[in-house]
C-alpha cells in the first residue's frame, strides 16, 4: 500500500517561500506522476501541478510563475516551492499520486501565511 | 480552463435513500476524463470513480458514475451512514485539471 506524507513548515511569512516535501513509502516513486493539490479552509480543491519521476513538470498557469517542483528518486521524495506567498496561499496542501486522477493522497499539511 | 459546477450545493437525505449528484462542465470534457472523490472532515479526498464510470479499487458497487460531454452524474444507490460527506468532481481532459466546488451530502 503506497503511503504519502507531507512535511514542512506550518507557518510562512508573507513574501517568503513555501517549501514542502512529500515522502513516498511502501511503493516506488519511479514511473509515476506526482501532484500537489491545495484546499483553503472550507473551500474546494486546486491542482497546483505535477512532476514525473524523470523530472518533467506541468504547472497550473494560475501559479506557474511562482511554482517549482522537484523530485529525488533516491530518497523517494518530491518537493514543492511556492515563492512570494500571500495570505491567499494559506491552505491545506496535499501531495498525491496520479497522471490525471489521483488514487493515493497524503493526509495533508496546513500551511498558514502570516507575519 | 474548464469550469465544473456541481449541484446541488447541499443534499439532505436519509440512510437507505438514493443520492444523485450532478457535475456540469463549461465545455466538453475530453474522452470523458472525469473523476469523483469523497472527502470526510479532516481527511484527504478518496478516489471513487475515474473515466466517468469506472469504480476505483475497493469502492462499493453502490457508487456509480455516468454521463458524457458536459453532464456527469454520481449515483449512490442506497446510502450508508458512512457515505455522508462532501463529493467533488474533477476533470482531467485538459490542463489545468480542475475540480468542482463540491456537494455536501448530509443526513436528513
Amino acid at each position: 500500500q503506497v503511503q504519502l506524507q507531507e512535511s514542512g513548515p506550518g507557518l510562512v511569512k508573507p513574501s517568503e517561500t513555501l517549501s514542502l516535501t512529500c515522502t513516498v513509502s511502501d511503493g516506488s516513486i519511479s514511473s509515476y506522476y506526482w501532484s500537489w493539490i491545495r484546499q483553503p479552509a472550507g473551500k474546494g480543491l486546486e491542482w497546483i501541478g505535477r512532476i514525473y519521476s524523470s523530472g518533467t513538470t506541468n504547472y497550473n498557469p494560475s501559479l506557474k510563475s511562482r511554482v517549482t517542483m522537484s523530485v529525488d528518486t533516491s530518497k523517494t521524495q518530491f518537493s514543492l516551492n511556492l515563492t512570494s506567498v500571500t495570505a491567499a496561499d494559506t491552505a491545506v496542501y496535499y501531495c498525491a499520486r496520479g497522471h490525471w486522477y489521483f488514487d493515493y493522497w497524503g493526509q495533508g499539511t496546513l500551511v498558514t501565511v502570516s507575519s | 480552463e474548464v469550469v465544473l459546477t456541481q449541484s446541488p450545493g447541499t443534499l439532505s437525505l436519509s440512510p437507505g435513500e438514493r443520492a444523485t449528484l450532478s457535475c456540469r462542465a463549461s465545455q466538453s470534457v475530453s474522452s470523458n476524463y472525469l473523476a469523483w472523490y469523497q472527502q470526510k472532515p479532516g481527511q484527504a479526498p478518496r478516489l471513487l470513480i475515474y473515466g466517468a464510470s469506472n469504480r476505483a479499487t475497493g469502492i462499493p458497487d453502490r457508487f456509480s458514475g455516468s454521463g458524457s460531454g458536459t453532464d456527469f452524474t454520481l449515483t449512490i444507490s442506497r446510502l450508508e451512514p458512512e457515505d455522508f460527506a462532501v463529493y467533488y468532481c474533477q476533470q482531467y481532459g485538459s490542463s489545468p485539471y480542475t475540480f468542482g466546488q463540491g456537494t455536501k451530502l448530509e443526513i436528513q
